[in-house]
């Protein structure tokens, strides 16, 4: 398998910028994504990264480094509607289905 | 349709009885993922069709779970002999072929109650 890490809750002010960071095993490991989810609604995805590097995308940016089995996902100018479950999900190397972290669960305050 | 259809939106079942969930993916897409999420956890896979073939039932947690896609396109998803521990959000994917994750878009869940 390949489990995933990624910390349970985390709370930032809108404005300022937040880094949510995931650990998985490198093992078989194809590829990484993001989610966001807001509660009670479907998650929707923001990014994939196969390379290594970081991919910007807007507000938001993902990094990936395969050696480490690591990636984060960047938001900047943060917005009371980023508040939402954030979900690092990994793929294997030929396999269709993914593997999903527990979510990190963020909070913008004012 | 525009986007993945769920139904029932919501669904509370005495433990015992039989439900069933259904999804309707967007139009033309030939894989169908249904994906079960826990309470405060992430979804977790069940299983996987490729138009009206079933290839992976891997994550269906007991003979209790039976998923069916006849047509290749709305799939149901069957609960037999409802226990406690089936209550969670049960979440549909489609995509239009099969790479998996790139190009996935979710319904919005069916959430079920065994009480």
């Amino acid at each position: 398998g390949q489990n995933i890490d990624q910390p349970t809750e985390m709370t930032a002010t809108e404005g300022a910028i937040v880094q949510i960071n995931c650990t998985y095993q490198t093992s078989g490991f194809n590829g990484l994504f993001w989610y966001q989810q807001h509660a009670g609604e479907a998650p929707t995805f923001l990014s994939y990264n196969v390379l290594d590097g970081l991919e910007e995308k807007g507000r938001f940016s993902s990094f990936l480094s395969r050696s480490k089995g690591y990636s984060y996902l960047l938001l900047k100018e943060l917005q009371m509607k980023d508040s939402a479950s954030y979900l690092c999900a990994s793929s294997g190397a030929g396999s269709y289905q993914l593997t999903f972290g527990k979510g990190t669960k963020l909070s913008v305050i004012p | 349709g525009a986007g993945v259809s769920q139904s029932p939106r919501y669904k509370v079942a005495k433990r015992g009885q039989d439900v069933a969930l259904r999804c309707d993916p967007i139009s033309g897409h030939v894989s169908l993922f249904w994906y079960q999420q826990a309470l405060g956890q992430g979804p977790e896979f069940l299983t996987y069709f490729q138009n009206e073939a079933q290839l992976d039932k891997s994550g269906l947690p007991s003979d209790r779970f039976f998923a069916e896609r006849p047509e290749g396109s709305v799939s149901t998803l069957k609960i037999q002999r409802t226990q406690q521990e089936d209550s969670a959000v049960y979440l549909c994917a489609s995509s239009l072929d099969r790479t998996g994750g790139y190009g996935y878009t979710f319904g919005s869940g069916t959430r079920l109650t065994v009480v």
